[in-house]
């Protein structure tokens, strides 16, 4: 069975700090992995990594894929309160049409 | 710019009632879908469409129903609710079935 781990479950920072939450996977023929951010409502997409080792960035956001290992990271540099969130990791697999999502990670920024 | 719209967003129903959850999207997107988010369990797919036409069961969906109504509006029916359906329901929408996906606000549903 396909499945997504997230680790931590949560996590509390003051600002300026730089966190990094981590997503490992087991998925047969995995096509792509997803990164989105809720906050109290919808979640909003903020990546998507299909190839290994090329990074994505937005802003202070950035984000990395390791399909050797099985994982990607997310990592947050110079945390802002507005930054506290569920973030969401989610991987589809070749074979089929739907993204298996992990439980995600609960950050706190606090001033 | 609305996105995607769900309605209602909170619904109080008692065990062995029917409800339909409603959603619309006005980004002309093919696909769409329904999830349902519970504490330590992340969202899972119930039911999704490729295309307007078609739809196809997820991961959980036994006790639903789907109708996609047209391109732009995807139903989600519960004909006799459970308390174990108590949940948080995510209507989203995309491109395509392999693409980043745009949520709803969520419509909280509580059966008692």
């Amino acid at each position: 069975e396909d499945k997504v781990v997230q680790s931590p479950l949560s996590l509390v920072v003051h600002e300026g700090d730089t966190v990094t939450l981590n997503c490992s996977y087991e998925v047969t023929n995995f096509r792509s992995l997803l990164w989105y951010k809720q906050e109290k409502k919808a979640p909003t997409f903020l990546f998507m990594l299909t190839s290994s080792g090329i990074e994505k960035k937005s802003g202070r956001l950035s984000s990395i894929l390791d399909k050797k290992e099985l994982f990607s990271i997310l990592n947050i540099t110079a945390t802002q309160t507005g930054d506290s969130a569920i973030y969401l990791c989610a991987v589809l697999a070749d074979t089929g049409n739907q993204f298996y999502f992990g439980t995600g990670t609960s950050l706190t920024v606090i001033p | 710019n609305a996105g995607v719209t769900q309605t209602p967003k909170f619904q109080v129903l008692k065990t062995g009632q029917s409800m339909t959850l409603q959603c619309a999207q006005d980004m002309n997107h093919n696909s769409m879908y329904w999830y349902r988010q519970d504490p330590g369990m992340g969202l899972r797919l119930i039911y999704y469409s490729a295309s307007e036409g078609t739809t196809d069961k997820g991961e959980v969906p036994n006790g639903y129903n789907v109708s996609r109504l047209n391109k732009r509006e995807f139903s989600l029916r519960l004909e006799s609710a459970a308390p174990s359906q108590t949940s948080v329901y995510f209507c989203a929408s995309s491109e395509s079935v392999r693409q980043p996906q745009h949520f709803g606000d969520g419509t909280r549903l509580s059966i008692l």
